[in-house]
């Protein structure tokens, strides 16, 4: 079982609609980053939480730390959110990443 | 948010030839930084982590004299790729984090660095 798991792994909506990304993740993962990948390939750190709800904009990535589970929530989503979702937790001892496989989102006009 | 520059953005080179990428915090002073590697449609993979002053710590499976590193200053590491072959094509993306081992410490990603080896 991977440490990270991230579903669903293909998402496609229309545009304006919201948007759940799951993440659940094993013991001994303190923190939980949600990144985003575009097509060029370039990654871009959307959030690091280890408790609570954060919200940017239209994102909102929340976190249960009973339930090691952490959601990214995309609201009116549109065109350009299209990109790789990733979550990858960060151990409590140490720094490295564990990188789940990543949700791959097409949004659609 | 804090900013992290990779270069080159692409290269293509011979196979035999030694490629050196480049990985810059411009904003922020990073004592540690990571150097991943993806493939296509997968996820990334670490392949060594640097702190700066110190040798890198390389990750299972990953030659390190084949892969150089060095973190000679809290905003720059280099990734040399030495006698390059085709299977070290990849994409190369660089990530930065600052001083602290709290929870409220992110790490940034650069841009990536695509390496094709003919």
């Amino acid at each position: 079982k991977n440490e990270v798991e991230q579903s669903p792994q293909n998402l496609t909506a229309q545009e304006g609609e919201f948007i759940t990304i799951n993440c659940s993740y094993s013991v001994g993962i303190s923190a939980l980053h949600w990144l985003q990948q575009h097509p060029g390939g370039g990654i871009v750190s959307l959030f690091m939480l280890s408790s609570g709800k954060k919200k940017h904009g239209r994102l909102i990535a929340t976190i249960n730390i009973q339930e090691k589970h952490s959601s990214l929530h995309i609201t009116a989503s549109h065109p350009r959110d299209s990109a790789v979702y990733i979550c990858a937790g960060r151990k409590t001892s140490g720094s490295r990443l564990t990188f789940g496989e990543g949700t791959q989102l097409t949004v659609n006009p | 948010g804090a900013v992290v520059s990779q270069h080159p953005s692409w290269v293509i080179c011979k196979s035999g030839t030694s490629v050196k990428i480049e990985c810059r915090s411009l904003d922020f002073q990073a004592t540690t930084m990571f150097w991943y590697r993806q493939f296509p449609k997968q996820s990334l993979m670490l392949m060594a982590t640097s702190n700066e002053g110190s040798k890198a710590t390389y990750e299972q499976g990953v030659e390190k004299d084949k892969f150089l590193i060095n973190h000679a200053s809290l905003t720059l590491s280099t990734l040399t790729v030495t006698s390059a072959h085709p299977e070290d094509s990849s994409f190369y993306i660089c990530s930065a984090r600052s001083g602290g081992t709290g929870a409220g410490e992110t790490q940034y990603f650069g841009p990536g660095t695509r390496l094709l080896v003919l």
